[in-house]
């Protein structure tokens, strides 16, 4: 069930400059996607989400975009920084009320100093 | 920050035996999940409760998964005789409302021998 693909398992990016993290959906009932920050030992974290009535939503450093089109997201982090390395998982929900989320495998940033 | 906490934060337990695992929402919030990942493979959905009942599940949450909110506060998930194949980090989450973004707990790891 591939429904929500991350195809690159990793990232690696100087601090100070942009990452972008990819996420491509196959399933057209999506209509709310999120993105989750992971660390070691502990649960997901909520970072931004977005409707499939917008194609960019912008929180401090980070930016989501949504091409609903090609049916894919990504998620731009400016400026990278140490503390960003992590598993990033992408996740899409359809309509409704109680929509259960459909996660990504994450890829895994590390930002350099 | 309101967060949602989870108990135990590891759990062994032999085949067959059950287990409990508890997890405390965030107060105002008024939809739970289950979430399991197991190593190596993606965050999957198991089951989505609101007002007292089940909402909707998945496959994977068969008859021998039940859940339960015994208070107004716990949030409770039950394998009655746990299999190899059960040991997995299991994630419970909650969300105000429906399609809203959906908080983590830090997760239970079940490990069955």
């Amino acid at each position: 069930d591939q429904q929500v693909k991350q195809n690159s398992p990793s990232l690696s990016v100087q601090e100070g400059r942009i990452s972008i993290l990819n996420c491509d959906y196959t399933n057209s009932m999506f209509d709310y996607f999120l993105w989750y920050k992971k660390y070691p030992a502990e649960g997901p974290t909520f970072l931004i989400s977005i409707s499939s009535i917008k194609d960019k939503n912008e929180d401090g450093r980070f930016t989501v975009f949504l091409n609903k089109s090609a049916k894919h997201l990504s998620l731009h982090i400016v400026p990278s920084q140490p503390g960003d390395s992590a598993v990033y998982f992408c996740a899409a929900s359809a309509a409704g009320a109680n929509s259960k989320l459909t996660f990504g495998k994450g890829i895994t940033l590390s930002v350099r100093p | 920050e309101p967060e949602v906490t989870q108990t135990p934060s590891h759990q062994v337990t032999q085949m067959g035996q059950e287990v409990i695992l508890r997890c405390v929402p965030i107060s105002n919030h008024l939809y739970f999940y289950w979430y399991r990942q197991i190593l190596g493979q993606k965050v999957e959905f198991l089951v989505s409760f609101y007002n007292n009942e089940i909402s909707e599940k998945s496959e994977i949450f068969d008859d021998q998964f039940s859940v339960e909110r015994p208070d107004g506060s716990n949030f409770t998930l039950k394998i009655r005789s746990t299999k190899l194949e059960d040991s997995a980090m299991y994630f419970c989450a909650s969300s105000e409302w429906g399609n809203q973004p959906q908080h983590f707990g830090d997760g239970t790891r079940l490990s069955i021998l």
